[in-house]
């Protein structure tokens, strides 16, 4: 399977609530990097969690990463309407140069 | 500051044309990624460039698929000879001279459809 999975692949929830995303990868990491991506549109960097950190606070958002069982989680706190994407983790694997190895995404809905 | 830009943003070729897809880069960056990402998928790397230098292209398929970044211009990923399969969106990405650990910063992609 592939270096980068996101689970759920989908999520609904209401405006107002809380979303937890996670992440899991294979391989040593140099860091992990949590994307948005809007529906037609390129990504955008969210936030950025080297290996040596266990967590990681922007705004609403609070990454944590366990190297030990190879994840991370991206929660984002009071959802609101605008945070309605695709959101992917992405590895910068030990060894790898600078190039990401991305996972497949989940699809957040927030809705009013 | 005009962030990495990319053109065109919809591309539609007939099998066995060639598509060209460009990307400026952020000011201030020079080096270049190429991604592609097919529907419902994550990205998937292609290859990485600095300016005049190929620096990983582990991620381009071994033929009809090249890229360059001139000493002047945009990067170019070229594909030759376009088949079905490769109707994806293009994405390219730009960043300083890697330093440890930073974020990459993507365009808003090429979507290429192959008639």
């Amino acid at each position: 399977s592939q270096q980068g999975e996101e689970d759920p692949q989908a999520l609904s929830i209401q405006e107002g609530e809380n979303a937890t995303m996670n992440c899991s990868y294979k391989t040593s990491i140099n860091n992990l990097q949590w994307y948005r991506q809007n529906s037609g549109r390129g990504l955008v960097h969210l936030i950025l969690i080297r290996s040596n950190e266990r967590e990681k606070h922007s705004g609403r958002l609070r990454v944590t990463l366990d190297t030990s069982k190879k994840s991370s989680s991206l929660l984002i706190t009071a959802s609101r309407a605008a945070d309605t994407a695709s959101y992917f983790c992405a590895t910068g694997v030990t060894g790898g140069g600078n190039k990401l190895t991305f996972g497949t995404g989940t699809q957040l809905k927030v809705e009013l | 500051n005009a962030g990495v830009m990319q053109n065109p943003r919809h591309l539609v070729r007939r099998r066995g044309q060639e598509a060209r897809l460009r990307c400026s880069p952020m000011k201030g960056h020079s080096h270049v990624y190429w991604y592609r990402q097919l529907p419902e998928e994550g990205l998937k790397f292609m290859v990485y460039l600095q300016k005049e230098n190929i620096i990983d292209e582990s991620g381009m398929p071994k033929e009809r698929f090249s890229a360059e970044f001139p000493k002047e211009g945009p990067s170019i990923l070229r594909i030759q000879q376009v088949v079905r399969g490769d109707s994806a969106a293009y994405f390219c990405a730009s960043s300083p001279p890697p330093q440890g650990n930073q974020p990459q910063h993507f365009g808003d992609g090429t979507r290429l459809s192959i008639l």
